[in-house]
């Protein structure tokens, strides 16, 4: 069974940091390529940013809001992905999911495996 | 960016109601969009992918149309599990973008 569990999650002032770790289970996890996806409360879906297999090249994708904050990381080793945030910000505050990324047909991406998230607040 | 723009934002429907959703990209993705169910309290879960390719164990009464910049998701006969929010999302460039969501709820 395909599984991913993230932690990490919890409590910081504004302008800390946090790690979020997720943890892969049930698929080839250094063939994968992964993302991290937050939800604000009440809020839709946002994009963080994606890391590519290390097959592909490794190379790793930021949205604007948390590029130079934030850093995408992997150990394939540990079957885990990574999510060092730092400078956090009020607005940073989520619920922070990490995705499996599935390969369709002619290159087609989509996130086939969510993680059940792992809630981050930024506040003083 | 691409912006992607669903409607309607909400809608009240009741069980054995057809559904429709659409998704409209600010520039052309191909079929580069995938359709997301999500309930309260739970992870998003794929339904669709490449515009029209059901996921393995969702239900044949959901279905996706379109290509370009205009994308339909249709849910026949509508359940109650069903009632939730729905997002599209494109997967033609980064950053990866969603929809705002569309709110299916009981009439």
């Amino acid at each position: 069974e395909v599984q991913l569990v993230e932690s990490g999650g919890g409590l910081v002032e504004p302008g800390g940091s946090l790690r979020l770790s997720c943890a892969a289970s049930g698929f080839t996890f250094n063939n994968a390529w992964m993302t991290w996806v937050r939800q604000a409360p009440g809020k839709g879906l946002e994009w963080i940013g994606r890391i590519k297999s290390k097959n592909d090249g490794g190379a790793i994708d930021y949205a604007a809001p948390v590029k130079g904050r934030f850093t995408i990381s992997r150990d394939d080793s540990k079957n885990t992905l990574y999510l060092q945030m730092d400078s956090l910000k009020t607005e940073d505050t989520a619920l922070y999911y990490c995705t499996s990324v599935g390969d369709g047909p002619k290159q087609t991406r989509y996130f086939d495996c969510w993680g059940q998230g792992t809630l981050v607040t930024v506040s003083s | 960016d691409i912006q992607m723009t669903q409607s309607p934002s909400s809608l009240s429907a009741s069980a054995g109601d057809r559904v429709i959703i659409t998704c409209r990209a600010s520039q052309s993705i191909s079929n580069y969009l995938n359709w997301y169910q999500q309930k309260p309290g739970k992870a998003p879960k794929l339904l669709i992918y490449a515009a029209s390719s059901l996921q393995s164990g969702v239900p044949s009464r959901f279905s996706g149309s379109g290509s370009g910049t205009d994308f339909t998701l249709t849910i026949t006969s509508l359940q109650p599990e069903d009632f939730a929010t729905y997002y599209c999302q494109q997967s033609y460039t980064t950053p990866v973008t969603f929809g705002q969501g569309t709110k299916v709820e009981i009439k």
